[in-house]
């Protein structure tokens, strides 16, 4: 299985301010052939299912604000948040859909500093 | 709009059988994969397995298989998640969620059900 790891585990970052949340993978999750990244960011805040942020690693989903940001290639991505509004608190997962079984990162839980 | 909607909160005991249900509508059920997500008390999220409506093509993450079966109704745009003999380890909340464009099952879930809680317990 391919694993996911998420840095930090937790964050506090300040309103306004910049939060940043890696996520590496153990193999990489670009396809050569069509050049894209199988990686995609969630957003889950409590009692409800994860939202989907993110995905081939850098594509914002409709709707998402565009201080969500997803960078990254290979094995090492990068989510960021670049003003942290209160309704950005939530756990944020990675997550590879390169290959069965898909894996999730193990979360990292944003608050307000 | 495009909607999953999962069946109620279960309390079971240990041994007891389970089936749980997401029917999807607002779009073609045949045609996109749809994925179970669980996530056990204060944990984060576990990919169990996955089918394809239009033809069951299923995945299973090896963690799962064997202790699941996941299935489809096609006829009534519905997927399910069926346990034979559940023991307290299976309490957590368990999530579908459909893939985001189509039949290629390297894909993220751009739609998810709110979430059915499995409680078991004697």
């Amino acid at each position: 299985d391919i694993v996911m790891t998420q840095s930090p585990d937790s964050l506090a970052v300040s309103l306004g301010e910049r939060a940043t949340i890696s996520c590496k993978s153990s193999q990489s999750v670009l396809y050569s052939s069509n050049n894209k990244n199988y990686l995609a960011w969630y957003q889950q805040k409590p009692r409800q299912p994860p939202k989907l942020l993110i995905y081939w690693a850098s594509t914002r989903e409709s709707g998402v604000p565009d201080r969500f940001r997803g960078s990254g290639s290979g094995t090492d991505f990068t989510l960021t948040i670049s003003s942290l509004q209160a309704e950005d608190v939530a756990v944020y997962y990675c997550q590879q859909y390169y290959r069965t079984p898909q894996t999730f990162g193990q979360g990292t839980k944003l608050e307000i500093k | 709009e495009v909607e999953l909607v999962q069946s109620g909160t279960v309390v079971k005991k240990p041994g007891e059988s389970l089936r749980i249900a997401c029917t999807g509508s607002g779009y073609r059920f045949t045609g996109y994969w749809i994925g179970w997500v669980r996530q056990m008390p204060g944990k984060g999220l576990e990919w169990m397995g996955i089918i394809y409506p239009g033809d069951s093509d299923t995945r299973y993450n090896p963690s799962f298989e064997g202790q699941v079966t996941i299935s489809a109704d096609k006829s009534i745009s519905t997927a399910y998640l069926h346990w034979k003999s559940l023991n307290a380890s299976d309490s957590a909340m368990y999530y579908c969620a459909r893939q985001s464009a189509g039949d290629d099952v390297g894909d993220c879930f751009s739609i998810w059900g709110q979430g059915t809680l499995v409680t078991v317990s004697s």
